[in-house]
C-alpha cells in the first residue's frame, strides 16, 4: 500500500466520535487556508477552505475554525466514521503577486475504530 | 468527469535514464502544479505554470524539467540528475489566483517513481 503517512502523528478515535485535527501554521501573511484528506495511493482531496477575514466556516460534518492570533488552525469531523479514516493535510497560502502558492504541514493520520 | 489524470500510476527508472510523467487536465483550469511527496512528509513544489507557454521553479525543482505547450497537458520529466527520484509525485490545477484570488487546488491520483 501506499506509504505516504509513516511516522505521522496520529489520531485516534472511536467511530461516531467528533474529531478535531490541529494545524499550527507559519507565516503571517497567509490569507487562505485549506484542508485536504488524502487516502492510502490517491492524491490530496479537497476538504473545506477558509480565509483569513472569517473564523469560522462549516461544510457537510466538517467545521474549520481560524484562529489568527495564535496561527492555529483546526479542523472538527462530526460523527467519525470508518470512512474519515486517512491523513488530513493543512496548506496555508500567501497571496504572492497572483499565485497561488500552497505551504503543506507535514499531515495527521485519524484512524477511526468501530 | 472533470478532472486530473495522471499517468502512469507506477513507473520504474534505470540509472541515468530520463522518465516521463504525464498529467492532463479537463478542468479549464490555467494554473497547473507538480509536487513531490516523500513517506511522512507533505507536498512539496516542484514547478507551476500559471498559463501555456510559462512555467516557474518551485522549491525542489533540480533534477526536474516540465514544459506547458497545452493548457490540459503538464508534463514532468525526472533526469538522471535527480540522484533520490524515489518518491510519489502529484499534479495539481487551479484556477489563476490573479484571476479569482486564492483559490483550492484539485489533485490527480499520482505517480510512484521507483529506481531499479
Amino acid at each position: 500500500g501506499e506509504s505516504v503517512g509513516l511516522h505521522l502523528p496520529t489520531l485516534s478515535v472511536q467511530e461516531g466520535d467528533n474529531s478535531i485535527i490541529n494545524c499550527a501554521y507559519s507565516n503571517s501573511a497567509s490569507d487562505y487556508f485549506i484542508w485536504y484528506k488524502q487516502e492510502s495511493g490517491k492524491g490530496p482531496q479537497f476538504i473545506i477552505d477558509i480565509r483569513s477575514n472569517m473564523d469560522k466556516r462549516q461544510g457537510q460534518r466538517v467545521t474549520v475554525l481560524l484562529n489568527k492570533t495564535v496561527k492555529h488552525l483546526s479542523l472538527q469531523i462530526a460523527a467519525t466514521q470508518p470512512g474519515d479514516s486517512a491523513v488530513y493535510f493543512c496548506a496555508e497560502s500567501p497571496y504572492l503577486r497572483g499565485y497561488n502558492k500552497l505551504i503543506f504541514g507535514a499531515g495527521t493520520r485519524l484512524a477511526v475504530h468501530p | 468527469d472533470g478532472g486530473i489524470t495522471q499517468s502512469p500510476k507506477y513507473l520504474f527508472r534505470k540509472e541515468g535514464q530520463n522518465v516521463t510523467l504525464s498529467c492532463e487536465q479537463n478542468l479549464n483550469h490555467d494554473a497547473m502544479y507538480w509536487y513531490r511527496q516523500d513517506p511522512g512528509q507533505g507536498l512539496r513544489l516542484i514547478y507551476y505554470s500559471q498559463i501555456v507557454n510559462d512555467f516557474q521553479k518551485g522549491d525542489i525543482a533540480e533534477g526536474y524539467s516540465v514544459s506547458r505547450e497545452k493548457k490540459e497537458s503538464f508534463p514532468l520529466t525526472v533526469t538522471s540528475a535527480q540522484k533520490n527520484p524515489t518518491a510519489f509525485y502529484l499534479c495539481a490545477s487551479s484556477i489563476t489566483a490573479a484571476l479569482a484570488g486564492n483559490q483550492p487546488q484539485h489533485f490527480g491520483d499520482g505517480t510512484r517513481l521507483s529506481i531499479l
